[in-house]
């Protein structure tokens, strides 16, 4: 069935460091990926989309493409914030239907 | 507004009590979701509904009950629950759930502990 796969941590970082969370799906159609992540206490936001091959999604810092040779999503930031200390979830869309990773903690420390 | 509330934020009930999980919407959102997330665990979907119709039922015991008034809104109505069932209960909505290329906008969550 279609699922995802994103390493686990968790992460830990200093303040400026560069980011890389692995993501890999397997899917049997087309699906639309996400990256959401969750603060302590609260619920999922979304951060990045892409909903098809090559689209790279992209927003406060964070990118990620997606890549259909290698079925891959992974998330990256340059320069990491204490404030992007959180878990975030990989996802696949299809119909109505969306699978998450099983969640990758960050935390950044100053 | 891309704002999806939901009341309570917190529920502490016994196992023989009956309660309800309310989620709000006025993104003009045609699909709405509840899920389940147990702590460190990534969100479990349990119901869908789409157009106001429910179309995905992931095998949920029937001690959760989901309804949808209108569009705009989704309950959760709890009964009869087990400890087990404590977490937190995520609500989501997105534009339209048939081809899945729409983002879910997810509200704050309701934590609830079944006594």
């Amino acid at each position: 069935g279609d699922s995802v796969t994103q390493m686990e941590g968790p992460v830990t970082l200093s303040e400026e460091a560069f980011l890389t969370i692995n993501c890999t799906y397997t899917a049997t159609g087309y699906p639309s990926l996400f990256w959401y992540v969750q603060y302590p206490g609260e619920g999922l936001q979304l951060l990045l989309k892409a909903t098809k091959a090559d689209d790279k999604g992209s927003n406060k810092g964070f990118e990620a493409t997606y890549r259909k040779e290698t079925t891959s999503f992974h998330l990256e930031k340059g320069s990491v914030q204490v404030s992007d200390s959180a878990v975030y979830f990989c996802a696949l869309s299809l119909e109505n239907d969306m699978r998450f990773g099983a969640g990758t903690r960050l935390t950044v420390k100053p | 507004d891309t704002e999806v509330t939901q009341t309570p934020k917190h529920l502490v009930m016994g196992m023989t009590n009956k309660k309800s999980l309310k989620c709000e919407q006025h993104m003009g959102h045609r699909a709405m979701y509840w899920y389940k997330q147990k702590a460190k665990k990534p969100p479990e979907l349990m119901f869908v509904y789409s157009y106001e119709k429910l179309s995905i039922n992931e095998s949920v015991p029937s001690r959760f009950s989901p309804e949808c008034p209108n569009s705009s809104l989704l309950n959760l109505h709890l009964h009869a629950l087990q400890p087990e069932d404590s977490a937190l209960y995520l609500c989501a909505s997105s534009q339209d759930g048939a081809a899945g290329l729409y983002e879910q906008y997810f509200g704050p969550g309701t934590r609830l502990t079944v006594t």
